[in-house]
């Protein structure tokens, strides 16, 4: 089975910081991760996501992530956090064979971003 | 374009009521899938409904059902309330089958309330 998990349940940057968000993953293949983001009393809306065809992936509003197979990882980061950025984050994999509309998610990282 | 409109937004129920949520999709999205997100559970796939047709289905209890019509309009029902059924529910939709790599459209979700 495949899953993710994101390290660090709460996260606090200061406005103009880096911004990184941790994210591995367990597949026993090699997985079609994403990184969507949910504003309060919104839905989730896709940031980014790898399909093998690139490791450093660019997404929306400045953020990227880079797969890395020999660390299991596909962390999000972005060079410098704006205010607008404070979102709950979330990892998810979907299934190789299967749909991308049955997707596993991570636990959510929430990004505060500080004056 | 319209995004994906979920109805109703906000509802409080009773311990063994039922309930019916209801999702528009995008226009032109065939592919309607729906999402439970608690704050202990975090979000766990409910099922996936494309031409009419239930293709996945998560691990979720007999009392959550499903169908979609041929407007793809989908609606999702919860019988027997439980207080742990207490949740967002999102509804999101893609264009079609798409394979593993395709972009989920979320709704606003429609947060249920059990007492």
């Amino acid at each position: 089975a495949q899953s993710v998990t994101q390290l660090g349940s709460h996260v606090s940057v200061s406005e103009g910081a880096l911004v990184l968000l941790r994210c591995n993953y367990s597949s026993s293949v090699p997985p079609y991760l994403f990184w969507y983001v949910q504003y309060p009393n919104q839905g989730l809306q896709l940031l980014l996501k790898y399909t093998s065809a690139a490791t450093l992936v660019k997404g929306i509003n400045g953020f990227e992530a880079e797969f890395k197979k020999s660390e299991t990882s596909f962390h999000l980061t972005k060079p410098s956090a704006h205010m607008s950025d404070a979102a709950e984050y979330f990892c998810a994999v979907s299934r190789p064979s299967g749909s991308a509309r049955q997707l596993t998610f991570g636990s959510g990282t929430q990004l505060t971003v500080l004056p | 374009k319209a995004g994906v409109t979920q109805t109703p937004r906000y509802l409080i129920k009773t311990r063994g009521q039922q309930v019916t949520l209801s999702c528009s999709p995008i226009s032109g999205h065939r592919s309607v899938s729906w999402y439970q997100q608690t704050p202990g559970q975090g979000l766990q796939f409910l099922f996936e409904y494309f031409s009419e047709t239930q293709r996945n289905k998560g691990n979720f209890p007999g009392r959550f059902s499903g169908r979609q019509f041929s407007n793809s309009r989908s609606e999702m029902n919860v019988s027997t309330l439980e207080l742990g059924d207490s949740a967002l529910y999102l509804c999101a939709s893609s264009l079609g089958l798409a394979g593993p790599t395709g972009e989920l459209f979320f709704g606003e979700g429609s947060r249920l309330t059990v007492l």
